[in-house]
């Protein structure tokens, strides 16, 4: 059972641009929604994370948007760049978030 | 500089041949975690261990083996059991009472090939 689901599974953003990947959960029971940045052959750094008390943080370019009634979150890259070409994962966990359930990735490109 | 170490980079392997992947953490973290990367389909949970001497499956742990005799190393057994072991496999960390927004620590990953 997918838990999880994240789209688009691939995402193209001229420099300069607005990045959006969605994400939608079944499980009630997160608490706990991180979003991943992954560049090919190293593993996933994190870069953002929201608690559901909140419906919004920014973290620089990067802003998480929450939404706990539809049971969707999304990430938002503003001012697109280069440099941000990677494949991004969203995540759910619960409590201490002792174990998280990814989403299926993004690979986006920021074309110049 | 702390982190996590997983060893080799690269790992051919015969068919009906058990492999061990390393991981080693100087963190001094508590949680570690075993994950398997395919295209398309995300990091899918083996088996993980919020302290040693114990471990969980995950979602995913049939053909696998893990064992957690130190706190600072977490090794996977890829078992001839395991009919479809090529994929990248990713080791990570978690401190285990901290704040949970500090998330996970990844390795850099090992690409199994069965050849």
């Amino acid at each position: 059972q997918q838990q999880v689901k994240q789209s688009p599974q691939s995402l193209i953003v001229q420099k300069g641009g607005i990045s959006i990947i969605n994400c939608a959960y079944e499980n009630t029971a997160f608490d706990y929604f991180p979003w991943y940045q992954q560049f090919p052959g190293k593993g996933p750094a994190l870069l953002i994370a929201i608690r559901p008390d909140v419906s919004e943080k920014k973290e620089g370019r990067f802003t998480i948007s929450f939404n706990k009634s539809a049971k969707q979150f999304s990430l938002h890259i503003m001012d697109s760049q280069p440099g941000d070409s990677a494949t991004y994962f969203c995540a759910a966990g619960t409590g201490t978030a002792s174990k998280l359930t990814f989403g299926t990735g993004t690979r986006l490109q920021v074309t110049l | 500089d702390g982190g996590i170490t997983q060893s080799p980079k690269y790992l051919f392997r015969k068919e009906g041949q058990n492999v061990t992947l390393s991981c080693e953490q100087n963190l001094n973290h508590d949680a570690m975690y075993w994950y398997r990367q395919d295209p398309g389909q995300g990091l899918r949970l083996i088996y993980y261990s919020q302290i040693v001497n114990d471990f969980q499956k995950g979602d995913i742990a049939e053909g696998y083996s893990v064992s957690r005799e130190k706190k600072e190393s977490f090794p996977l057994t890829v078992t001839s059991a395991q009919k479809n072991p090529t994929a990248f496999y990713l080791c990570a960390s978690k401190p285990g009472t901290s704040d949970s927004l500090y998330g996970y620590t990844f390795g850099s990953g090992t690409r199994l090939t069965v050849v």
